[in-house]
């Protein structure tokens, strides 16, 4: 079965600093999906950014980057100039391409991030 | 497109009343998943529906627990009676495909007292 371990419960960062929030996943799979979501304190769960398996150019989506190491198994997510409104629970998914299945997609527990004036 | 609606956003009950969410998926999407948020358990997937039809309820945690998807537009989840230990959020999620990014809803902050 997949996991996905985000290691930081808490992260804080000034603002227009970068910030990298971890996450790890463990899958036989060769075929996956990693996914950032926001969830800011109005509860709401966004998406972010997404990285797929096969993919050879680590995403990107404006201030959002996704550091994909796949020997590590890692999908870092990056920050860059942070702001006030990033403060959020940031969470990392896993999904498998190709199972047919939406029980496969697995969250992590999340990082509290904070940006500080 | 207004994007997943959810209701209420906020429900307070009493312990062994009956309660429903409500969800409207965004429109063209297949697949609607209803998922419960806690503290201790992080997000729980409780049943998908692909098409309307429920494909996976495995994550529905008792028989108090129903689910209806009666058209494209509208979705429901139902706990009867309530217990204190259902106080959660519940959201409500839709995607084009299985695969792809969930659109989540608002959530619904349910308390049970």
């Amino acid at each position: 079965a997949q996991k996905i371990t985000q290691t930081q419960p808490g992260m804080f960062v000034q603002e227009k600093e970068a910030v990298t929030l971890d996450c790890t996943y463990d899958t036989s799979d060769p075929s996956y999906g990693l996914f950032w979501y926001k969830q800011p304190s109005s509860g709401e769960m966004i998406f972010l950014i997404y990285q797929g398996s096969y993919d050879q150019q680590n995403a990107t989506e404006g201030r959002y980057s996704l550091n994909f190491q796949k020997a590590r198994k890692s999908a870092n997510l990056v920050i860059s100039a942070s702001q006030l409104g990033d403060s959020a629970m940031y969470f990392c998914a896993m999904s498998l391409l190709y199972s047919g299945s939406a029980r496969q997609l697995t969250f992590g527990s999340g990082t509290q991030l904070t940006v500080l004036p | 497109d207004a994007g997943v609606i959810q209701s209420p956003r906020h429900e307070v009950t009493e312990m062994g009343q009956e309660v429903t969410l409500r969800c409207k998926p965004i429109s063209g999407h297949d697949y609607l998943f209803w998922y419960r948020q806690t503290m201790m358990r992080g997000l729980e997937l409780l049943i998908y529906f692909n098409n309307n039809v429920p494909i996976d309820d495995s994550g529905m945690p008792e028989d108090r627990f129903s689910a209806k998807m009666p058209n494209a537009s509208f979705s429901t989840l139902k706990i009867q009676p309530s217990e204190p230990r259902d106080s959660a959020v519940y959201f409500c999620a839709s995607s084009q495909e299985i695969r792809e990014k969930l659109f989540f809803g608002s959530g619904t902050q349910l308390s049970v007292l």
